[in-house]
């Protein structure tokens, strides 16, 4: 079974400044998938970001990259040129296969995010 | 841009009463799947569904939950005698397959009285 560990419980980040959001994970599988979610007030989920644990290479989205530390089975987020959008509560999941390509999600706590003006 | 899609947004139910949830996924895709969000707590895998038949399910999904696929496009997650415990918000999501990006629907907050 999987676990995901989001230490964080709330951060916040001045307006323009970076952040970054911790997540480990624990996991037997060697074939999974790493994901960011954010959660605005509206509860929508929307990915952020994704990272595959085959890649060493991690992930960018913009603003948004990854440093994927697979032997430590860390998997932070970080988020630069903070905006005021930018606030959400952010979730890690990771996803392993559960036969037949169904990957079943599994999800932190979260992190409360607040971006300062 | 396709977008998964979820009726009612908000369902208030009396305990005891037999509640649907509606999912319509985006249209090419072959994995659905539900979770649940109690509120302030984080979201948790439900059951997915694929091929018409359960793949997976939690040890949450008990014998008073189903789900089922009636038509081409309609994903359905029944509780049959519901509790004050199954008040949460439930999201549909769905992808074309492997680990792709699931995408969510915008959710459904069940309130139980």
């Amino acid at each position: 079974a999987q676990t995901v560990t989001q230490s964080q419980p709330e951060m916040s980040v001045q307006e323009a400044e970076t952040v970054t959001l911790s997540c480990t994970y624990d996991t037997s599988e060697s074939d999974y998938y790493l994901f960011w979610y954010k959660q605005p007030p509206s509860r929508q989920m929307i990915l952020v970001i994704r990272q595959e644990a085959y890649k060493q290479q991690n992930a960018t989205e913009n603003r948004f990259s990854v440093n994927f530390q697979k032997a430590a089975k860390s998997f932070s987020l970080k988020i630069s040129d903070s905006q005021l959008g930018d606030a959400a509560m952010y979730f890690c999941a990771s996803g392993e296969d559960s036969g037949g390509s169904n990957y079943k999600l599994t999800f932190g706590k979260g992190t409360l995010l607040t971006v300062n003006p | 841009e396709p977008e998964v899609t979820q009726t009612p947004s908000h369902q208030v139910t009396q305990m005891g009463q037999e509640v649907i949830l509606r999912c319509v996924p985006i249209s090419n895709h072959l994995y659905f799947y539900w979770y649940r969000q109690i509120l302030g707590q984080k979201v948790e895998f439900l059951v997915s569904f694929y091929n018409n038949e359960i793949s997976e399910k939690s040890e949450i999904f008990d014998d008073q939950f189903s789900v089922e696929r009636p038509d081409g496009s309609n994903f359905t997650l029944k509780i049959r005698s519901t509790k004050l415990e199954d008040s949460a918000m439930y999201f549909c999501a769905s992808n074309g397959g492997g680990a792709g990006e699931q995408f969510f629907g915008p959710g459904t907050r069940l309130t139980v009285l």
